[in-house]
């Protein structure tokens, strides 16, 4: 069965680094792939969606790359700030796309 | 341009209630989905649905839970005789229409949090 791994344990920078998370798939061949931003309480914010001819994107201070073989996509925010503390959800596939749990971010000033 | 709408935001009912859930999506779309997330879970897909139509329930439970998306007037999750597991988060989601059936992104609304009794 199709499955997206993203990194269950929270990952703590310090502000100003480049945060970088992961998402891995297996059983599945996106053409896109999509990452959002949840805040506690809250719906998800799209960010960022890429393509699987695409192999890198970028917006402001944030950047996705997508290697269809490796499965697997990483997501970059240089010049971390505190206020980019959240969760962040990788999502897979066409009209109905699949999410990951996504990963804790915890900038730390 | 307004975001997309959801009410009520907390909804509580006792077991063997019906919950009704609402979401307007934003202006110029035409897809709807909606999603449960339990908390330390990802977002569950449960139904797509355009004007009219159920595209894909897949993800909707076999009994108790409907969803509709009427020409005029919000998208609506029902869910007959709740039950504790049915406490989640419930977000709706719209995207707009694309003539070349490919996937857009998704603008989510902030959720009803149904707390069930």
């Amino acid at each position: 069965s199709q499955k997206i791994e993203q990194n269950s344990e929270a990952l703590n920078i310090q502000e100003g680094k480049t945060a970088t998370l992961t998402c891995n798939y297996t059983n599945y061949s996106p053409a896109y792939l999509q990452w959002y931003r949840q805040d506690p309480g809250r719906g998800p914010v799209f960010l960022l969606l890429i393509r699987e001819n695409e192999k890198e994107k970028r917006k402001e201070r944030l950047k996705v790359t997508f290697d269809t073989t490796l499965k697997q996509s990483l997501f970059h925010i240089t010049a971390s700030q505190p206020a980019d503390s959240a969760t962040y959800l990788c999502a897979l596939g066409g009209y109905i796309p699949t999410f990951g749990r996504g990963t804790s971010l915890i900038v730390h000033p | 341009n307004a975001g997309v709408m959801q009410n009520p935001r907390h909804l509580v009912r006792r077991r063997g209630q019906e919950a009704r859930l609402r979401c307007s999506p934003m202006k110029g779309h035409s897809h709807v989905y909606w999603y449960r997330q339990l908390p330390e879970e990802g977002l569950k897909f449960m139904v797509y649905l355009q004007k009219e139509n159920i595209i894909d329930e897949s993800g909707m439970p076999k009994e108790r839970f409907s969803a509709e998306f009427p020409k005029e007037g919000p998208s609506i999750l029902r869910i007959q005789q709740v039950v504790r597991g049915d406490s989640a988060a419930y977000f709706c989601a719209s995207s707009p229409e694309d003539r070349e059936g490919t996937s857009y992104e998704q603008y989510f609304g902030p959720g009803t949090r149904l707390t069930v009794t």
